[in-house]
């Protein structure tokens, strides 16, 4: 069984800041794992996505994640946190096949000016 | 990039009425589906897999007669709520693997938010 868990459905930061948004993982065989963000009544969009290559990935937007075994982690981050990127983020994860995608709860950004 | 289109994007109904919510993959071909239901500040929790030609595999607490999937076609799926209650107002969005992403990515149409009167 696979699982996800977000920490935190809640972060601020303020414009130029860090972004840091955590997600660990709970896999029984070696996950794919993605990072989604949805704006108000959208759908998601792909940011970045980890299969098995590097294990730290750049994604679209400016943000990147590290995926580390050790510590079944795949937190997203981003050097300077801009107004356009409040919204709501979310971790999944599914099985090598790629079939079913488990998502984490959703980790809500405010960016503040 | 590979493109899901889904339809309407806003519907709102009678309670007892039934609502049909089509998605389709405009410039690949998709073999398989997902439908997802997302409340408000929740996350997406599947509901089904929609396999064309052949029937949809539900979650488990998903009623089947309840919800209507159709994948007839490689580019169209359709999700139909059937007698639809308040309890069914929610934000339903479908997803499509990307070939394009060598099967590792699925790629989401923007949702549909369903409101029942």
């Amino acid at each position: 069984a696979q699982s996800v868990t977000q920490l935190g459905s809640h972060v601020s930061v303020s414009e130029g800041a860090l972004v840091l948004l955590r997600c660990n993982y709970s896999s029984s065989v070696p996950p794919y794992l993605f990072w989604y963000v949805q704006y108000p009544n959208q759908g998601l969009q792909l940011l970045l996505k980890y299969t098995s290559a590097a294990t730290l990935v750049k994604g679209i937007n400016g943000f990147e994640a590290e995926f580390k075994k050790s510590e079944t982690s795949f937190h997203l981050t981003k050097p300077s946190a801009h107004m356009s990127d409040a919204a709501e983020y979310f971790c999944a994860v599914s099985d090598n096949g790629g079939f079913k995608t488990i998502f984490g709860a959703g980790t809500r950004l405010f960016v503040k000016a | 990039g590979a493109v899901v289109s889904q339809h309407p994007s806003r519907v709102i109904c009678k309670s007892g009425t039934s609502v049909k919510i089509e998605c389709r993959s405009l410039d690949f071909q998709a073999t398989t589906m997902f439908w997802y239901r997302q409340f408000p500040k929740q996350s997406l929790m599947l509901m089904a897999t929609s396999n064309e030609g052949s029937k949809a595999t539900y979650e488990q607490g998903v009623e089947k007669d309840k919800f209507l999937i159709n994948h007839a076609s490689l580019t169209l799926s359709t999700l139909t709520v059937t007698s639809a209650h308040p309890e069914d107002s929610s934000f339903y969005i479908c997803s499509a693997r990307d070939p394009g992403q060598g099967g590792h990515g699925y790629t989401f149409g923007s949702g549909t938010r369903l409101t029942v009167v």
